[in-house]
C-alpha cells in the first residue's frame, strides 16, 4: 500500500508554454501533499504544500503565479508550471501524507517528473 | 529555521567496507522526524527510515544502522559490509510538527546528500 505515483515521468516543452504534472495517491486519502524541485545534481527543495480544499502554502523564493498547484480531491494534487523556460527545467516530486493531524507523519514520494524546456 | 547538513559530498570506498554517512541537524521545535533515503540513478527516492524526536533508540535493519543522538543533533547511518547495489546518493531530512499542514508533519527539509560509490 501507500502508492504515489505522478505523471508524465518526463515532459518535454517548449519556452513559454505551460506544463501540467500530476500527483495521485493510488490507495490511500492525502489531505496534503508537498511539491519538491531537484536541480541536477542538487537537493530537493521544498516548494509548497497543498492542502485539500485550500490554498497552497509556498515556500518563500517561489512564484505562486508560475507554479499553480490544485488539490481539489483526496487523491489528486496539479502542479502546473506556466510560461515556462529553460530555468524552470529540474525533476519535480510530489509527496503525499497519508491520515490527518499529529499522527500522520508518513510521506509517500512519487517517482518524479523530469520536465525539459526548450 | 530547520536545517540539515550533509558535511561528506561524497564517499568512496572498497566493497566490504563499513561507511558510516553523518548529518546534522538544526530545529527549534522539541517534536521533530528525521529521515533518510536513499536515490538510485533513477531518481526515485527510496524511504530508509523515520525516528521521532522522543525516541532516540538506535536501530539495526539488516547492513544498515541508525546513530541518533539528540545531545549533538546527529542521525548517523552506518552500511555495515557495503555492497555496490548501496551505491547511490543519500539524503538525510527533517519534518516538524506545526505549520502550515493541520498540525501534522511538515514538508521535509533535506540535507545536500552524500553520493556514495561502492566499488568493486
Amino acid at each position: 500500500g501507500a502508492v504515489v505515483s505522478q505523471h508524465p515521468s518526463w515532459v518535454i516543452c517548449k519556452s513559454g508554454t505551460s506544463v501540467k504534472i500530476e500527483c495521485r495517491s493510488l490507495d490511500f486519502q492525502a489531505t496534503t501533499m508537498f511539491w519538491y524541485r531537484q536541480f541536477p545534481k542538487q537537493s530537493l527543495m521544498l516548494m509548497a504544500t497543498s492542502n485539500e480544499g485550500s490554498k497552497a502554502t509556498y515556500e518563500q523564493g517561489v512564484e505562486k503565479d508560475k507554479f499553480l498547484i490544485n488539490h481539489a480531491s483526496l487523491t489528486l494534487s496539479t502542479l502546473t508550471v506556466t510560461s515556462a523556460h529553460p530555468e524552470d527545467s529540474s525533476f519535480y516530486i510530489c509527496s503525499a501524507r497519508r491520515g490527518i493531524g499529529r499522527v500522520s507523519y508518513e510521506q509517500y514520494f512519487g517517482p518524479g517528473t523530469r520536465l525539459t524546456v526548450t | 529555521a530547520q536545517k540539515v547538513t550533509q558535511a561528506q559530498t561524497e564517499i568512496s570506498v572498497v566493497e566490504k567496507e563499513d561507511v558510516t554517512l553523518d548529518c546534522v541537524y538544526e530545529t527549534r521545535d522539541t517534536t521533530y522526524y528525521l529521515f533518510w533515503y536513499k536515490q538510485p540513478p533513477s531518481g526515485e527516492l527510496v524511504f530508509l527510515i523515520r525516528r521521532n524526536s522522543f525516541d532516540e533508540q538506535n536501530e539495526i535493519s539488516g547492513r544498515y544502522s541508525w546513530n541518533f543522538q539528540k545531545s549533538t543533533s546527529s542521525f548517523n547511518f552506518t552500511i555495515t559490509a557495503s555492497q555496490v547495489v548501496d551505491s547511490a546518493v543519500y539524503f538525510c531530512a527533517l519534518s516538524e510538527a506545526s505549520g502550515n499542514s493541520g498540525g501534522g508533519a511538515d514538508g521535509l527539509t533535506f540535507g545536500k546528500g552524500t553520493h556514495l560509490i561502492i566499488q568493486p
